[in-house]
């Protein structure tokens, strides 16, 4: 019974390269997020958004934009990858207190 | 701005000895604070929970604990086993849909 599906587990790319990372959900979840998650600084959030076409900066969204065009999907995109990107992505869905993440897409920016 | 500060990062305990992890918030306002596991290339995933109007929650193994007006919490696990080995976050409520996350804490459970 998956609820959150991110589109890839795994993603190798070029410096440069415009990246897109999908999200899924199909719990009809209001709220979505995006963070990214490094060894020992937890989980930092990139972006979210609480309904459709509706998004706001988290605490790091340099380099990074979303989308929301339909409420079970949201979009976070690299518009040119750098090296530093390079991390583990995850993201989430919530209504009220309820929080499902997906299982992360670990990206490598080379 | 807000912030949940989580300790220790690394943790490392015999099997069958208890684990503690703390937590520390900054918001006063927070009223829910959520503990999750995320095993190695999993998904984290709710494990317990606590909300502010409560001062202790157990779940067999597991307990959490609030001090409210101290603005911490803990996360106690007793018998420790191999498959408690994992990362663990804090998190705490901040307006009506957002939590603020710890940096998580590597448990380790030695043989």
């Amino acid at each position: 019974d998956v609820k959150v599906t991110q589109s890839s587990r795994y993603l190798v790319k070029r410096t440069g390269e415009k990246v897109f990372l999908e999200c899924v959900q199909d719990m009809d979840h209001e709220n979505m997020f995006w963070y990214r998650q490094d060894p020992g600084l937890g989980l930092r959030l990139i972006y979210f958004s609480y309904d459709v076409k509706m998004k706001e900066k988290g605490d790091i969204p340099e380099g990074y934009s979303v989308s929301r065009e339909k409420k079970e999907r949201f979009s976070l995109i690299l518009e040119s990858a750098s090296t530093n990107q390079t991390s583990m992505y995850l993201c989430a869905s919530s209504l009220a207190e309820t929080w499902f993440f997906g299982q992360g897409t670990r990206l490598t920016v080379v | 701005g807000e912030n949940v500060e989580q300790h220790p990062s690394t943790l490392s305990v015999q099997e069958g000895d208890s684990a503690v992890i703390k937590c520390t918030y900054s918001d006063s306002a927070s009223n829910y604070f959520p503990w999750y596991k995320q095993e190695l290339g999993k998904r984290p995933q709710l494990i317990i929970d606590i909300r502010s109007n409560v001062g202790e929650k157990k779940d067999q193994r597991i307990a959490v604990t609030l001090n409210k007006t101290a603005k911490h919490f803990s996360l106690h696990i007793t018998e420790t086993q191999p498959e408690d080995s994992a990362v663990y976050f804090c998190a705490a409520s901040i307006g009506n849909y957002q939590l603020i996350w710890g940096a998580g804490t590597k448990l380790i459970i030695k043989p």
